[in-house]
């Protein structure tokens, strides 16, 4: 079955310092992978696309890689800010079926 | 830029209330999605279109039904609220094949009292 596994469920770090979060994917065959910010009421929006070929992918403080040999995948955020609070969704896509959506960790940063 | 736009950020209903969601893209997109996102569950399917007039089921389509009479707008219908049916419901849209230029609405919280 088609799956995507997040971990942590939950982090609280502090303001200005780094984290790291996992996704453990099992969807066949592989098209690409998508990281998605969604603040607390709002519609998720993407931070960025990753494809079999591509290993690392950054968007301002957000760094995005992708091992497709083991299936995993990271998003890492650096000094992190207040605005960073926010559950990340990661979410892959076979090609040929809707996105198989993971059920996100909720990212809170204090001061 | 690109816009996915539901009607409401807010709607109270009801048990037993025909409920109309509403979400229009400007983007000529395709594929438009219904979800519903719930604490501790994520992101589950409810319907999906792939045309004008075309719909299919998702993975919890039971006590919805959708209507796609244009491209560029579909609708979630909740036949006859309950109270299990109160929830984050989210629309989204792509082009081409279903996975490119995936963009989301900021979402609809429903509850049904």
């Amino acid at each position: 079955k088609n799956q995507v596994e997040q971990s942590p469920q939950s982090l609280i770090i502090l303001e200005g310092k780094n984290c790291t979060l996992q996704c453990n994917y099992t969807v066949s065959p592989f098209s690409n992978l998508r990281w998605y910010k969604q603040d607390t009421g709002r519609g998720p929006v993407s931070l960025t696309i990753m494809t079999f070929s591509e290993n690392t992918k950054s968007n301002g403080r957000y760094t995005a890689t992708l091992d497709a040999d083991t299936k995993q995948s990271s998003l890492h955020i650096t000094a992190s800010q207040l605005s960073d609070s926010a559950s990340y969704i990661c979410v892959v896509w076979s090609g040929n079926t809707p996105l198989v959506f993971g059920k996100g960790t909720r990212l809170s940063v204090i001061a | 830029d690109v816009k996915v736009t539901q009607s409401s950020r807010y709607l109270v209903k009801r048990t037993g209330e025909k409920v109309f969601l509403e979400c229009v893209q400007d983007m000529d997109h395709e594929n438009m999605f219904w979800y519903r996102q719930d604490p501790g569950l994520g992101l589950r399917l409810i319907y999906f279109s792939y045309d004008v007039k075309m719909k299919e089921k998702g993975d919890i389509p039971e006590g919805y039904s959708v209507s796609r009479e244009k491209k560029e707008r579909f609708s979630l219908i909740l036949e006859s609220a309950s109270t299990n049916q109160t929830s984050m419901y989210l629309c989204a849209s792509s082009f081409g094949a279903v996975g490119y230029g995936y963009t989301f609405g900021s979402g609809t919280r429903l509850t049904v009292v």
